[in-house]
């Protein structure tokens, strides 16, 4: 089983290049989410997606866009990279905003020179 | 401002011992609190906590709430080697969203 599937693993940037991070889950889950995760910081939440069609944003959104382009695919991007970005991103499902638990893809190691 | 202070930040135990992590939390409309285990990549779910005082039970692990109190413990019995990893502890708001409110995490070091 799949689960929350996340591309790239790994990238290495230079400072104002653009990136999308995307996301995939087959679990048929309503609800998606963006995370970075920083030494010391647990893990933030940067936009999510409640359901298909919505997106909002979370704590720490600025720098970023994203887009849920259907039920099972929500995309992360960063227009113009910046060092601060550096980090490594994590994307969840839930079966919907209720309260269900969250599950996990394997992230992305993003680094930004 | 929501807070949630994990305890401690890191420890080493041998194989065999027990251990308690500590997560104390102060979330603006409190829904319920998860527990996640982070070994290289992904966090996995552990449990999830909603009333206060009852345990619940997976092998090994054990975990409880005190709401009134504001805190949760994960209990690890027994440690094995396969145990080490980062713990996290996420209160849930109860709010759109499903948000959760991410502490920095208890490291765990199991030795042989």
């Amino acid at each position: 089983n799949a689960g929350v599937t996340q591309t790239p693993k790994f990238q290495v940037l230079k400072t104002g290049q653009s990136m999308t991070l995307q996301c995939a889950q087959d679990m048929n889950h309503n609800s998606m989410y963006w995370y970075r995760q920083d030494p010391g910081m647990g893990l933030r939440l940067i936009y999510y997606s409640a359901s298909e069609g919505t997106t909002d944003k979370g704590e720490v959104p600025n720098g970023y866009n994203v887009s849920r382009l259907n039920k099972r695919e929500f995309s992360l991007r960063l227009e113009s990279a910046a060092p601060s970005q550096t980090s490594v991103y994590f994307c969840a499902s839930s079966v919907d905003s209720s309260n269900q638990p969250q599950h996990f893809g394997d992230g992305t190691r993003l680094s930004i020179l | 401002e929501d807070k949630v202070v994990q305890s401690p930040l890191s420890l080493v135990v041998h194989e065999g011992d027990t251990v308690t992590l500590n997560c104390s939390y102060e979330v603006t409309n409190f829904r319920s609190l998860l527990w996640y285990k982070q070994e290289k990549k992904a966090p996995t779910f552990l449990f999830m906590l909603t009333s206060s005082g009852i345990e619940k039970k997976s092998g090994r692990l054990s975990s409880i709430l005190d709401k009134k109190e504001l805190f949760s413990i994960l209990n690890i019995t027994a440690t094995q080697t396969g145990d080490s990893a980062i713990y996290l502890c996420a209160p849930a708001r109860r709010e759109y969203g499903n948000k959760l409110v991410f502490g920095a995490g208890t490291i765990l070091r199991v030795k042989s």
